[in-house]
């Protein structure tokens, strides 16, 4: 009955690999966002998906497109990974009309 | 731009006493203000929202002020408790709309017996 999912927990790869991560939330929420979380603790938005509408942080490399197949479910996936992109990845979601964002239990990516 | 600063450095205090946290930002004017929690190994839980037009906001043990002439944001945790131990982090709206959040990095707290 967990609230916003990630799967997997942990994921070790190499450098150069394509993967993804998946997230879904059973909330019937309609916004939903991917973070970023650097060995610093910074957690920093890459970007938010509302009724197909997709907003991009800047700063966020093209290798990462998120992929949404239906509300509930916001996948990210990466290509040619890169050391720097190692950092834990959470998913959240929000209900429109309300501020607090719900956040997944984080994915752990460690690119070698 | 938009900076938020939480004193990095870790607050200890001793168990049934009140845990202050300061959230400062700067080259902004949000219309709210978030603070979560953040225990080792998991994401965010969202505590406390208080908006500009609100000075204090209090739900249980938590106490949160808000102050758009100093730009800062004060959270206040009384009778402390052990179970209160984790990095709470302050949180404000990006403009542009969708509702991105900004993050501080996040206070550490550790309340001791």
């Amino acid at each position: 009955d967990t609230a916003v999912s990630q799967t997997p927990k942990y994921l070790v790869t190499q450098m150069g690999n394509d993967k993804s991560i998946k997230c879904e939330q059973n909330l019937g929420h309609d916004t939903m966002y991917w973070y970023k979380q650097d060995s610093k603790k910074f957690l920093k938005i890459m970007f938010s998906y509302n009724n197909k509408e997709l907003i991009i942080n800047e700063t966020v490399p093209n290798r990462f497109s998120p992929k949404s197949p239906d509300k509930a479910h916001l996948n990210l996936h990466i290509n040619s990974l890169e050391l720097g992109d190692s950092a834990v990845y959470f998913c959240a979601s929000r209900f429109r009309g309300l501020d607090e964002q719900f956040f997944g239990p984080g994915t752990r990516l460690t690119v070698l | 731009s938009q900076k938020i600063e939480q004193n990095s450095e870790a607050l200890n205090i001793q168990e049934g006493k009140t845990a202050t946290l300061t959230c400062n930002y700067t080259n902004y004017s949000p219309a709210y203000l978030q603070w979560y929690r953040q225990d080792p190994g998991r994401g965010p839980v969202f505590l406390l929202l208080i908006r500009e037009n609100e000075k204090e906001k209090r739900k249980e043990r938590l106490k949160v002020t808000f102050d758009t002439t100093l730009k800062q944001s004060l959270f206040h945790i009384t009778a402390s408790q052990p179970a209160d131990s984790a990095t709470y982090l302050c949180a404000l709206p990006l403009t542009g709309g969708g509702n991105k959040l900004t993050f501080g990095t996040g206070t550490q707290l550790k309340v001791e017996l």
